[in-house]
């Protein structure tokens, strides 16, 4: 497995703001995501971080909402832009260490008021 | 039809038996399967991946992959009060590239 630290761990923010969470991995990945969890429900996909390209958004996310940065193999931030209290989730980076299987980060709750 | 269905339950066991948590996936082409536990307030950590059709057993779990019928489920022998938690059925799909979580079965394991 790889050691998966995420910054914040948790805020709470006011809307229209932004937040940006970091994502750091011990080791050198290819693949790295970004997903949210909302209160109860599972895991919901919103973009791979690609190193050296821009992320790949799946549907329902956008760059201008959700902009990624992934500036070398151990590190990717996702910023949650002019929030609302709908963005109030967790959000988990993870990584894949091969054989298609991801590690998740401890999450950051985010509560938008 | 959602990609990957599981029973949200809860699923309620006594101390000691056997929890069975199961799960089905559309996408017939899939070859890598997973079962995470997320306990609340935590993140989902890896239990067990299984990739051929059969049994995989690791301790007290063990996963069960049956292709031809699309099912996927896992078995915890000797549950314990600490097994309470949400376990996610996790399928990598090839069409699109990218790994499909169910919406979790909440497991309660009373003591």
């Amino acid at each position: 497995s790889a050691v998966i630290s995420q910054k914040p761990s948790r805020d709470i923010c006011q809307r229209g703001t932004s937040l940006t969470i970091q994502c750091q991995v011990d080791s050198q990945v290819t693949m790295m995501f970004w997903y949210r969890q909302q209160p109860g429900q599972s895991l919901t996909l919103i973009a791979t971080a690609n190193q050296g390209s821009e992320a790949t958004y799946e549907s329902g996310f956008v760059i201008d909402k959700f902009p990624i940065s992934r500036p070398n193999l151990t590190f990717s931030t996702l910023t949650v832009s002019n929030m609302s209290p709908e963005d109030s989730s967790i959000y988990l980076c993870s990584v894949d260490l091969g054989e298609e299987t991801q590690y998740f980060g401890p999450g950051t709750r985010l509560l938008v008021l | 039809q959602k990609e990957v269905e599981q029973n949200s339950g809860p699923l309620s066991v006594p101390e000691g038996a056997i929890a069975s948590l199961n799960c089905t996936y559309s996408d017939r082409g899939s070859q890598s399967f997973f079962w995470y536990r997320q306990y609340s307030g935590k993140s989902p950590e890896l239990i067990m991946s299984i990739y051929s059709n059969g049994d995989k057993e690791d301790g007290r779990f063990t996963a069960q992959l049956n292709k031809a019928s699309q099912y996927v489920s896992l078995l915890i022998r000797d549950s314990q009060p600490s097994d309470s938690a949400t376990y996610l059925c996790a399928v990598f799909n090839t069409g699109g590239f990218k790994t499909i979580f169910g919406a979790g079965t909440r497991l309660f394991v009373k003591a």
